[in-house]
């Protein structure tokens, strides 16, 4: 089965800085994707970031980008000049591509990353 | 188009009691997925939905879980006699096929 582990319970940043979130997964599939969602105090869900396994060119969204190390199975998000509304759970997910595959159509998550920023 | 849409936002209710969640996917959606959140925790997968059928279920989904989604549309969520470890948010998403899920505000069940 594939874990997905953020190791990072809390991150703090200054508005207008840069922060690095971390996230490792197992997987024995060759075929899948990335993601990082955003989930605000009292808030839904959204997409930040998303990434195939296949493409080896790193996944940007204006001040997101991912750092995606498919060897050594790890996927952190930079977030470039902090915003107070950045400031949120932040979860990184796993999803096959494989149909058929154990986990495919689902996301498997990791336990979240609590990222404050500070005026 | 709104978004997904659940219904009730906050439910609290009494052990051994029966709950029902309601969700509401983006209309022209096929897919439809539960989630079950803890506090300060990842979402885990409960099941999903491909149009009617009903194509996965995890391991957490116990005998007393049951969800539907008649015609292909809304989905319930149904917990049989509640218990205090049900206490959770539960979260519905729905995609078009493999695009990205979209997530709904989420159910909040306190058990007392």
């Amino acid at each position: 089965a594939q874990t997905v582990t953020q190791s990072q319970p809390e991150m703090s940043v200054q508005e207008a800085e840069t922060v690095t979130l971390s996230c490792t997964y197992d997987t024995s599939e060759s075929d899948y994707y990335l993601f990082w969602y955003k989930q605000p105090p009292s808030r839904q869900m959204i997409l930040v970031i998303r990434q195939e396994a296949y493409k080896q060119q790193n996944a940007t969204e204006n001040r997101f980008s991912v750092n995606f190390q498919k060897a050594a199975k790890s996927f952190s998000l930079k977030i470039s000049d902090s915003q107070l509304g950045d400031a949120a759970m932040y979860f990184c997910a796993y999803r096959s591509a494989n149909a058929g595959g154990t986990s495919y159509g689902k996301l498997t998550f990791g336990q979240g990353t609590i990222l404050t920023v500070h005026p | 188009d709104t978004g997904v849409s659940q219904d009730p936002r906050h439910k609290i209710t009494k052990r051994g009691q029966n709950v029902t969640f309601r969700c509401d996917p983006i209309s022209e959606h096929n897919r439809l997925y539960w989630y079950r959140q803890t506090l300060g925790q990842g979402p885990e997968f409960l099941t999903y939905f491909q149009n009617e059928a009903q194509l996965e279920k995890s391991r957490l989904l116990s005998d007393r879980f049951s969800a539907e989604r008649p015609k292909g549309s809304f989905s319930t969520l149904e917990i049989q006699r509640t218990e205090q470890g049900d206490s959770a948010m539960y979260l519905c998403a729905s995609s078009w096929d493999r695009g990205e899920q979209y997530f709904g505000p989420g159910t909040r069940l306190t058990v007392t």
